[in-house]
């Protein structure tokens, strides 16, 4: 159990389009779902943290009108990087917590990532 | 606030040989604690998880990693490496979503 779907796992477009990335938890229902950023033989940087039904609280420096993070129910996730640069081509990673429990002693599940090329 | 810390950004095994990866928490209470692994251009997968109950954790792929309040230290062992283990490991404390370093394993054959 606790399968992450993530879609696509590979785009590649011209500068100035918009990507959509979708994170689906695909046997289990996620209130929080988690946006991460990963640069070639880097950690992982959290971006954004998107609870079900509320607005996603966005970590400092990263441009909420860039990212666009939407939670619309308690199994999808998407982040729309709009106007798509070259500078923002990177490996994105979405995870997902089950609810219940003392709150974050819940593991993540992660999807398989999405590399994303701006050409 | 928990943290914890990854105290080798780089560790080296020969295939056979034992294992050990080293994380230390802190933490004001015994928080839950996660082990996740990293392969190239992959997710994360999660290895194991300690959750206050026994203090030595078996994970996927023969790993195991024991909680010692005494030490703040949950450290990921694993008898016998294998070529498959090459990857990056994280150890994450409940709360923290921020990923430090990881550490990255090399096996050599």
């Amino acid at each position: 159990g606790a399968v992450v779907s993530q879609h696509p796992s590979w785009v590649i477009c011209k500068s100035g389009t918009s990507v959509k990335i979708e994170c689906r938890s695909l046997d289990f229902q996620a209130t929080t779902m988690f946006w991460y950023r990963q640069f070639p033989k880097q950690s992982l940087m959290l971006m954004a943290t998107s609870n079900e039904g509320s607005k996603a609280t966005y970590e400092q420096g990263v441009e909420k009108d860039k990212f666009l993070i939407n939670h619309a129910s308690l199994t999808l996730s998407t982040l729309t990087v709009t106007s798509a640069h070259p500078e923002d081509s990177s490996f994105y990673i979405c995870s997902a917590r089950r609810a219940g429990g003392r709150v974050g002693s819940q593991p993540q599940h992660f999807g398989d990532g999405t590399r994303l090329s701006i050409l | 606030a928990q943290s914890v810390t990854q105290l080798d950004s780089h560790v080296s095994v020969s295939e056979g040989t034992p294992v050990l990866l080293r994380c230390n928490y802190s933490s004001s209470y015994s928080p839950s604690l996660f082990w996740y692994v990293q392969h190239p251009n992959k997710g994360l997968q999660l290895l194991l998880k300690y959750t206050s109950a026994a203090t030595l954790v078996k994970g996927i792929n023969g790993f195991e990693a024991e909680f010692k309040k005494s030490e703040t230290s949950f450290h990921l062992t694993k008898p016998s490496a294998h070529m498959s283990d090459a990857a990056e490991y994280f150890c994450v404390v409940e709360g923290d979503m921020r990923f430090g370093a990881g550490t990255r394993l090399t096996v050599k054959p």
